[in-house]
Order: structure tokens, then C-alpha cells, then sequence
């Protein structure tokens, strides 16, 4: 078995505040970047992508910049609530255009 | 719509022994993925399939594993013969393949246990 794992990053927020996500992405050539939300037991699920040409984009309750020059992404959530507890794994598509390589995610717990 | 279906959810097996992990894609979308979830490596891109045909494949661990499309619903990962590190949770994804970016949906995973 493995002894030593991933350490995620956690972020608690209380419910109702803002939160935000932060991502260091590694291919300045990726064209697409994307936010993803795991709970517990489930697969991945999509939240909000946006393309390398944009540098913010808004969706419900999320929205995600994209800093290029410095080759970082976030994610943002208004109003967090207890539902939104689960990992957050940004990803890009590096090496093609269906191909994503994704981080290694942030944990985000949810006050209640 | 029942989204991509994966079988079986849970899987317990001993080493050396063969393991196969199903998968049907949502309808109408002709990219398949497989993924491997661990807490050593995140979550890694294992194959990827276009219209049945394996694109690429460059994220297999060794020749103990193997995946197959042999139609439009339904793929298989296979690994023969499984060992202890194999011990992962495995997903498949599809989506359309527009040319773009196109959102990936994932299946619900197969968690596998190699004793």
C-alpha cells in the first residue's frame, strides 16, 4: 500500500463568505484551463472552464481569473455554502486539445 | 440521461490475479478516457479513445495493462496480472469531440483493491 500521499491544501471558510482557490498552472502553451469539483465518493464533475485568450470569466456563484504572466489561476466562490465542501482540482490541456493533466487539488471545508 | 456508467463500483482481488473495469459512455460522445485516482499521484490520464480508435496511450503504467474500445458504448481497462500498487480508483470520462476543448464527464469510479 502507500505510506506517504499527497498533501492537499484544506481552506475552511465560514458559510456565507467568499472563497477563494488558487492554482499554479506549468504550461504557458495550454489553451484551455479548467476548475473540476470532486465530493466524497464521486467523480470528478465540472465547474467553469476558460480559454488562455480571456483573463476572467464568470458563471453561477464561480468565477475564475487567469493570470498568464505569472501562470496562475483562481477560482472564486460567492457565498459559499455547506454543499460546496469537496476538492477542487484545476486542470489544463497541455499536449493537445482533449488532453488535461490536472493539479493535485484543494480541499475546501465549509463552516457551518 | 444516465451519464457515463462504470462497472463494477467496487472491486477486491488478490494479486496476480486478472482485474477488468467497464465502461459505457454517455450517448452520442465519441472520446473516452481512463483515468487513475491515488493519493501518490492525483489524478493521472491513463488512454484516451477517439471514435473507438486509442489516441494515446502514453499514460500506461506498464504491458499489465491494456484497454480496448471495440464500439461506440462500451470500453474495457484491463490489468493482467494486478499487484498491490495497482490499488487505485479508476475512472472513465467521455466527451464530444468538437475539435476543442469539450467538457469531460466522468463516471462514478471503480475502486480497486489488489491484497
Amino acid at each position: 500500500g502507500e505510506s506517504v500521499g499527497l498533501h492537499l491544501p484544506t481552506l475552511s471558510v465560514q458559510e456565507g463568505d467568499n472563497s477563494i482557490i488558487n492554482c499554479a498552472y506549468s504550461n504557458s502553451a495550454s489553451d484551455y484551463f479548467i476548475w473540476y469539483k470532486q465530493e466524497s465518493g464521486k467523480g470528478p464533475q465540472f465547474i467553469i472552464d476558460i480559454r488562455s485568450n480571456m483573463d476572467k470569466r464568470q458563471g453561477q456563484r464561480v468565477t475564475v481569473l487567469l493570470n498568464k504572466t505569472v501562470k496562475h489561476l483562481s477560482l472564486q466562490i460567492a457565498a459559499t455554502q455547506p454543499g460546496d465542501s469537496a476538492v477542487y482540482f484545476c486542470a489544463e490541456n497541455a499536449g493537445g486539445y482533449q488532453k488535461v493533466t490536472f493539479g493535485t487539488g484543494t480541499k475546501l471545508q465549509v463552516i457551518p | 440521461d444516465a451519464g457515463v456508467i462504470q462497472s463494477p463500483r467496487h472491486e477486491v482481488t488478490e494479486m496476480g490475479q486478472e482485474v477488468t473495469l467497464r465502461c459505457k459512455p454517455i450517448s452520442g460522445h465519441n472520446s473516452l478516457f481512463w483515468y487513475r485516482q491515488t493519493m501518490m499521484r492525483g489524478l493521472e490520464l491513463l488512454i484516451y479513445f477517439n471514435n473507438n480508435v486509442p489516441i494515446d496511450d502514453s499514460g500506461m503504467p506498464e504491458d499489465r495493462f491494456s484497454a480496448k474500445m471495440p464500439n461506440a458504448s462500451f470500453s474495457t481497462l484491463k490489468i493482467q496480472p494486478s499487484e498491490p500498487r495497482d490499488s487505485a480508483v479508476y475512472f472513465c470520462a467521455s466527451s464530444s469531440n468538437s475539435g476543442r476543448w469539450d467538457e469531460q464527464f466522468f463516471g462514478p469510479g471503480t475502486r480497486l483493491t489488489v491484497l
